[in-house]
């Protein structure tokens, strides 16, 4: 069981869009629609803002978006704002009642 | 609203066990739709999932820890609890506990987290 790969870091400007890749094998992200999406501002509490792959919980932004293909889920944020720098994780099943995350991506508003 | 707070040692001595509570308020651990969690982040690295229980007492641990893990429940007292065992300074790590929905297979409310270090 190893941990999914994200990139370390991303960064975009106020306003624009970015993408986070989440990639998995064929045992995880690749054969359950389970993967989830946490924001986390360091010191504080990780907070869930996608889950199920695509569902986008009550009171997170609709510029927040998730998809998958194939092993790759992706998190997409729209319209980029300042409060949105923090460090974002991914999440998938792993199957036998096991789960793993991702390594995270720093996302810095430029 | 849910909270959960970890509590325990912040220092622990190589080769010892490593013990942490954590205590869930406005809400009861006894739901069957939830799952107890124990999640860590070593400094500088990602999240590593530790492993879960259920109230009735089914656990299930990440292979890489198994062998050194336990997590218990205490429903009397509304907490759950992380044993690990021959630790050394790679569990050096913040510990998180956490909520595991099992409707919507996310782990949806979590503690502040608590650094425990392990040096002699």
């Amino acid at each position: 069981q190893s941990a999914l790969t994200q990139p370390a870091s991303v960064s975009g400007s106020p306003g624009q869009s970015i993408t986070i890749s989440c990639t998995g094998t064929s045992s995880d992200v690749g054969s359950y629609n389970l993967v989830s999406w946490y924001q986390h501002y360091p010191g504080k509490a990780p907070k869930f803002m996608i889950y199920e792959v695509t569902k986008r919980p009550s009171g997170v932004s609709d510029r927040f978006s998730g998809s998958k293909s194939g092993n790759t889920a992706s998190l997409t944020i729209s319209g980029l704002q300042a409060e949105d720098e923090a460090d974002y994780y991914c999440c998938s099943y792993a199957g036998s009642n096991t789960w793993v995350f991702g390594g995270g991506t720093k996302l810095t508003v430029l | 609203q849910l909270q959960l707070q970890e509590s325990g040692p912040g220092l622990v001595k190589p080769s010892e066990t490593l013990s942490l509570t954590c205590t869930v308020s406005g809400g009861s651990i006894s739901s069957s739709s939830y799952h107890w969690v124990w999640i860590r982040q070593p400094p500088g690295k990602g999240l590593e999932w530790i492993g879960y229980i259920h109230y009735t007492g089914n656990t299930y641990y990440n292979p890489s820890l198994k062998s050194r893990v336990t997590i218990s429940v205490d429903t009397s007292k509304n907490q759950f609890s992380l044993k690990l065992t021959s630790v050394t300074a790679a569990d050096t790590a913040v510990y998180y506990c956490a909520r595991y929905a099992t409707p919507t297979a996310v782990f949806d409310y979590w503690g502040q987290g608590a650094l425990v270090t392990v040096s002699s």
